[in-house]
Parts: structure tokens; C-alpha cells; sequence
């Protein structure tokens, strides 16, 4: 099973700065990785696929970076709709074995 | 739209059974593969089964092998669990997810709450 840390698992940031998450894998899963955001009571919303492509209607202030085993998440201007959890999901493995990251608690500072 | 809404959640007895459906609505159900995932309360997301369009590719993962059942009516636009042989560990919100360019979690119903207590 490929499993995937993320850090920090909190992290606090001010509004109109810049958060930058970390997700990192066991072994390689390629460009097949996402991110997700989760606010309490709803379910997770795709923001990145493939590593760096953004999900149709997501904000240009998401972007994906990285590949093999090392990913990044930036939020480029914190608005205050983007305090939530977000978790990375690699999707590499066949027969499927879809793991995801614990999760990023991002608060506002 | 996509949408997808899951039902069938509710509580069970250790040993019990549960039936989770999730109706589709918005696009081509056949043309897409569809996976379970859920939350425990309080916890990350664990992927749970997969099923192709088609529905002749089933996996699941090891937590649920022997005792939970995908299927698919692709007719009636509508995906399933069976959940047999429940345990405590299995409480949690249960979402349906489409496929969306590659990425087996694109689209995400709201979920149904299983609550498995004695």
C-alpha cells in the first residue's frame, strides 16, 4: 500500500498570504495525484488532478506542483472561504488501491 | 450537472446488514466508473470498492473484502453497496464518487451516515 504524509497538519496562516502544503508518497505514483478540500458537513471537492491541473470552477489561486513522490499544494491569496481541510489521494495503483493523505488543517492565523 | 445522492444509511447492529444506494443524474452513468468511499467520524477519507462501467471490474479494499458488495443497475442510472457482517469500524459517512479524467473521486455525493452500535 502506498501511503502518503502530509504536513504540516496544521498549519495557520493569515488571510491574503500564501499557504503551501506537502504531501508526500512512499513510492513513486507519478503525476497520479489530487488534492481535495473538505469543510465540515460536505464532502471532499476536487481541486487538482494529475499533480497540476485544476478542476473545472476551481480558482486560479490553487495550484498543484510536483511528481514521483514529492507534492505540493499552494494557495497563492488565502480568502477566508479556504480555511478547511484538504487532503492529497494518489490514484497510481492497479488493481485500484486508492489511498489518501491524513489531511492539512489550514486555520486562520 | 452532476449529481449524485447517496440513501440507505442508517443504523445497524454489529453482525447486521445495510443496502447504500447513490441515484446519478446529470450524465452518462454507463460510460463511467464509480467508486465508495467513507469517513469515519472525526477521521480521514478511505476509499472503500470500485466498480467499472461496464461492471464486470469489481475491487474492493482489504477492510471491507468478504463482507461488502459493489454493484451497478446502469438502467436504473443507480449505484450500490450491500454491507454485510458489520462492525463497529464500518460507522462512518459513506459517499458514491465518478470517475472525472482519470481521477476516480471527480464528483462526490453528499454521503449517508451508517452507524453501527450494539
Amino acid at each position: 500500500e502506498i501511503v502518503l504524509t502530509q504536513s504540516p497538519a496544521t498549519l495557520s496562516v493569515s488571510p491574503g498570504e500564501r499557504a503551501t502544503l506537502s504531501c508526500r508518497a512512499s513510492q513513486s505514483v507519478g503525476s497520479n495525484l489530487a488534492w481535495y478540500q473538505q469543510k465540515p458537513g460536505q464532502a471532499p471537492r476536487l481541486l487538482i488532478y494529475g499533480a497540476s491541473t485544476g478542476a473545472t470552477g476551481i480558482p486560479a489561486r490553487f495550484s498543484g506542483s510536483g511528481s514521483g513522490t514529492e507534492f505540493t499544494l499552494t494557495i497563492s491569496s488565502l480568502q477566508s472561504e479556504d480555511f478547511a481541510l484538504y487532503y492529497c489521494q494518489q490514484y497510481n495503483t492497479w488493481p485500484p488501491m486508492y489511498t489518501f493523505g491524513q489531511g492539512t488543517k489550514l486555520e486562520i492565523k | 450537472e452532476v449529481l449524485l445522492m447517496e440513501s440507505g444509511g442508517g443504523s445497524a447492529q454489529p453482525g447486521g446488514s445495510l443496502r447504500l444506494s447513490c441515484a446519478a443524474s446529470g450524465f452518462k452513468f454507463n460510460s463511467y466508473e464509480m467508486n465508495w468511499v467513507r469517513q469515519a467520524p472525526g477521521k480521514g477519507l478511505e476509499w472503500v470498492a470500485y466498480i467499472s462501467s461496464t461492471g464486470n471490474t469489481i475491487h474492493y479494499a482489504d477492510s471491507v473484502k468478504g463482507r461488502f458488495t459493489i454493484s451497478r443497475d446502469n438502467a436504473k442510472n443507480s449505484l450500490y453497496l450491500q454491507m454485510n457482517s458489520l462492525r463497529a469500524e464500518d460507522t462512518g459517512v459513506y459517499f458514491c464518487a465518478r470517475e472525472y479524467a482519470r481521477n476516480p473521486f471527480g464528483f462526490w455525493g453528499q454521503g449517508t451516515l451508517v452507524t453501527v452500535s450494539s
